[in-house]
């Protein structure tokens, strides 16, 4: 059973490029979320795709952006990269509805903006 | 906003010691749940908790959530090298429903020393 996997686990672009992050959720699970952690804190919530539309959003700009396909695989996009974009990307799938919606969490995308 | 506090922010044990993690909440938790990090990579999902009392172990790891469900505890028992890493407590971010939308505390970076 595969777990939650994601792709590039290393990137590194400038400042004012765009970049697409990929996440491929566990087998059965329908929803995906996107973490940033930034050095030294906790992830933070940036969206949650279901039924491939964005269903839930934190606190983040319009530069970032995602994606769900039909076979709930998923794409994170950050355009007009900023310095403080570097961080931990993490992906985390779940099954909306089940008893209990333990999110699992992907390796992660170690993303490099200079 | 709910805010989640770990403490303490990093803990050095010799092999063998016991230890406690702690996570306070500023609003009642519906959904407590703890993972383990090892530096850079993902999130490993290690307990879900979620109603006031609830107590849960596996190996030799037990989490706690008190009555009032606004703190827990987790707790190793004889540590071990294996258990070293960065602890993450997470909240479902919600008034009652679970909404698979995390918050997370900013993690205790546990070293057991041989």
């Amino acid at each position: 059973d595969a777990g939650v996997t994601q792709s590039p686990t290393h990137l590194i672009k400038t400042r004012g490029q765009q970049v697409t992050l990929r996440c491929s959720p566990k087998s059965g699970h329908d929803t995906v979320s996107w973490y940033q952690q930034a050095l030294g804190q906790g992830p933070q919530f940036i969206f949650q795709y279901y039924e491939e539309e964005e269903r839930q959003r934190g606190n983040f700009p319009d530069r970032f952006s995602g994606h769900q396909f039909p076979n709930y695989s998923s794409e994170l996009n950050v355009n007009a990269l900023l310095l403080g974009d570097s961080a931990l990307y993490l992906c985390a799938s779940s099954l909306l509805g089940a008893v209990q919606e333990t999110q699992y969490f992907g390796p992660g995308t170690r993303l490099l903006v200079l | 906003s709910q805010e989640l506090e770990q403490s303490p922010q990093s803990l050095i044990v010799q092999e063998g010691k016991n230890l406690t993690i702690n996570c306070t909440s500023s609003k009642t938790l519906y959904g407590l749940y703890w993972y383990k990090q090892k530096y850079g990579e993902g999130l490993i999902f290690l307990m879900m908790l979620q109603k006031g009392g609830e107590e849960k172990s596996h190996e030799k790891i037990t989490a706690k959530l008190d009555e009032k469900k606004q703190q827990s505890s987790l707790h190793i028992t004889a540590s071990q090298p294996s258990h070293a890493g960065i602890y993450l407590c997470g909240a479902d971010k919600s008034d009652g429903g679970a909404t698979n939308k995390l918050i997370f505390g900013t993690g205790t970076l546990l070293a057991v020393q041989p």
